[in-house]
């Protein structure tokens, strides 16, 4: 069972559409993350907030703004995807920047743009 | 770039220990390895980590080689629900912790 929960599960969007997709966690974690995972491919980083500050962004498009309202919340708001951006969007979280913490996943949002 | 290179699949019969090779030649001192898996259509799940020793818990021990270039995850009595992608990182230091994914490997737990 995860304890980072992602909402929602599915979502299908066209690409004039905005949308948004939100994490949660309650572990007092101060390092959340999202990752992008194309199918058959692994997960590759888009962001990373320490201390409810962005951190690093993986050069990732515009289109995609992420935002960390508060110390258990994670947001990513979509706008005017691309069809290639259908993918996985998984969120993840750890106690911080040490080596030594492991990062604890959700189970994502299915993203489809038509 | 991924620090780690994995078969890209592997079978075990149910029942049997699993024991999922990972080579990391350019790891650094400091550097942890870790192990996740994904069953199909969840997250990456967290399974063990370590940096020097061998290490155990309650899903799987991890054997580290003592130069560390390469180490070794074991599922004790690997179950038909242990079939998932399996993946190796080596977590750098300096890049705010993120985790590279490589391609991992595919095991199938068979009856």
């Amino acid at each position: 069972d995860t304890e980072v929960t992602q909402t929602p599960k599915h979502l299908v969007m066209g690409m004039t559409n905005k949308k948004s997709l939100k994490c949660e966690q309650h572990m007092g974690h101060r390092a959340m993350y999202w990752y992008k995972q194309k199918a058959k491919k692994p997960p590759e980083l888009m962001f990373v907030y320490s201390y409810e500050k962005l951190s690093i962004n993986e050069s990732v498009p515009s289109r995609f703004s992420p935002e960390c309202p508060n110390s258990s919340l994670l947001n990513l708001h979509l706008h005017a995807l691309q069809p290639e951006d259908s993918a996985l969007y998984l969120c993840a979280s750890s106690q911080g920047w040490d080596l030594n913490q492991p990062q604890h996943f959700g189970d994502g949002t299915r993203l489809s743009i038509l | 770039d991924a620090k780690t290179t994995q078969p890209p699949s592997m079978d075990c019969a149910e029942g049997r220990a699993a024991n999922l090779p990972c080579n990391h030649s350019t790891i650094s001192g400091n550097e942890y390895v870790y192990w996740y898996r994904q069953i199909h259509s969840q997250g990456p799940q967290y399974i063990i980590h370590g940096l020097k020793n061998n290490e155990t818990n309650e899903m799987a021990s991890l054997i580290i080689t003592e130069d560390r270039k390469s180490s070794t995850l074991i599922l004790p009595h690997a179950t038909l629900r242990d079939t998932a992608v399996y993946y190796c990182i080596v977590r750098v230091a300096n890049q705010g912790g993120k985790l590279i994914f490589g391609q991992g490997t595919e095991l199938s737990v068979k009856p």
